[in-house]
């Protein structure tokens, strides 16, 4: 059973724009919501994350957005740039069970110049 | 990046042979994972350690066993490698909330 349901899978997006992935979670008891950036051949590198108290955290071009109502969390990426093009990952844990992370499918995104 | 290197890098392997990957980290962190990353699927938790000696199942845990018998070096072992374990293996270290990924293992079994 996905636990955690990600969305698109591939985006295309044209340089200067904005990115938007979208994450849906099950588990209440989620308290950890990171989002990971994965380039081909790599280890996923930790990009931002948030825990449920607040609604929105932002890191430079990167922004969370946090629903906790509708158990819905999204990944923000203004001024898109060729180099943002990777896979995103976005994930959930508990730290109560071992803060063992679910992740999402994945979404490959391409930015063209 | 909690200091996390995994060997081998790449191995091909034939079924039914035993297999260990290795995850070393350099920042004594107490928590560490095995997961493996495979199309469609993201990445899914196999095993964890919450210190020496401590370790507990993930949700994809068959035919995988670990052991961690320093706070250094946590081990995944595939007792009889199945061509379904072909994979790319990633081990991670827990500092805080965060979790930080070693490089990977690409794992072939014929």
């Amino acid at each position: 059973q996905q636990q955690v349901k990600q969305s698109p899978q591939s985006l295309i997006v044209q340089k200067g724009g904005i990115s938007i992935i979208n994450c849906a979670y099950e588990n209440t008891a989620f308290d950890y919501f990171p989002w990971y950036q994965q380039f081909p051949g790599k280890g996923p590198a930790l990009l931002i994350a948030i825990r449920p108290d607040v609604s929105e955290k932002k890191e430079g071009r990167f922004t969370i957005s946090f629903n906790k109502s509708a158990k819905q969390f999204s990944l923000h990426i203004m001024d898109s740039q060729p180099g943002d093009s990777a896979t995103y990952f976005c994930a959930a844990s508990q730290e109560t069970s071992g803060s063992r992370l679910t992740f999402g499918e994945g979404t490959q995104l391409t930015v063209n110049p | 990046d909690a200091g996390i290197t995994q060997s081998p890098r790449h191995k091909v392997t034939e079924t039914g042979t035993p297999v260990t990957l290795r995850c070393h980290q350099t920042e004594n962190h107490r928590y560490m994972y095995w997961y493996r990353q495979d199309p469609g699927h993201g990445l899914r938790l196999i095993h964890y350690s919450y210190g020496v000696k401590d370790t507990d199942k993930g949700e994809v845990s068959d035919g995988y066993s670990v052991s961690r018998s320093k706070t250094e070096d946590f081990l995944l072992t595939l007792e009889s490698a199945t061509s379904s374990q072909t994979s790319v293996y990633f081990c991670a270290a827990r500092e805080g909330y965060e979790q930080y990924f070693g490089p990977g293992t690409r794992l072939t079994v014929t």
